[in-house]
């Protein structure tokens, strides 16, 4: 069956603007998380789905950091007035269940974000 | 909350040699801990999981081992080969519901 899905792959944007991030979750997966992955670096924990639990929002590095996911199903992450040191990898992650009880995280490829 | 240690960063092996990489954790409560493997360009997949009840886990060439009064597990790769080449990532439950993952391990395999 289809995997986790992102949309755009690549995105390149001017510090200041707003951008949007999609990731489409495997169907029927209940939990969802989003990643930030710098050059480098190991995977970075911004916000996690539950349901339609209340999400926890604890990895967010800033206010200008938001996510949202419509019916329990497509989350977009935005990024408000991005700075260059937003520019990273985010990969969006799903899971039958919450991962606490031992259920697999499949990953998305990934959008790059570019912040000139 | 959980914090994840792992060593080292980078590792060079020829191929046929063995490869282990180490990862420490530091919550108690944690009792579920997968390993990732990323290859360039690519996505991060699981390539073994163990959970607090076991202390060894084998898959083929691959094995994990935890030791939980320590906190600590062990990924081993033995008789590697070149498509082995990535970055590996450990990891471990933080509560019930998210994953607290290391900064990972360059693995690189020469022929």
């Amino acid at each position: 069956g289809a995997g986790v899905s992102q949309s755009p792959s690549n995105k390149v944007t001017e510090k200041g603007k707003d951008v949007e991030l999609r990731c489409d979750p495997i169907s029927g997966h209940t939990a969802l998380y989003w990643y930030r992955q710098s050059l480098g670096q190991g995977l970075e924990f911004l916000i996690y789905f539950q349901g339609n639990s209340a999400p926890d929002k604890s990895g967010l590095p800033s206010d200008r950091f938001s996510a949202e996911r419509t019916g329990g199903s497509v989350s977009t992450l935005t990024i408000q007035r991005t700075q260059q040191e937003d520019s990273a990898v985010y990969l969006c992650a799903s899971s039958l269940h919450r991962t606490g009880a031992g259920e697999t995280q499949y990953f998305g490829p990934g959008t790059r974000l570019l912040v000139l | 909350g959980e914090n994840v240690e792992q060593h080292p960063s980078t590792l060079s092996v020829q191929e046929g040699d063995s490869a282990v990489i180490k990862c420490t954790y530091s919550d108690s409560a944690s009792n579920y801990f997968p390993w990732y493997k990323q290859e360039l360009g690519k996505r991060p997949q699981l390539i073994i999981d163990i959970r607090s009840n076991v202390g060894e886990k084998k898959d083929q060439r691959i094995a994990v081992t935890l030791n939980k009064t320590a906190k600590h597990f062990s990924l081993h790769i033995t008789e590697t080969q070149p498509e082995d080449s990535a970055v590996y990532f450990c990891a471990a439950n933080s509560g019930y519901s998210t994953l607290t993952f290391g900064k990972g391990t360059m693995l690189l395999v020469s022929p």
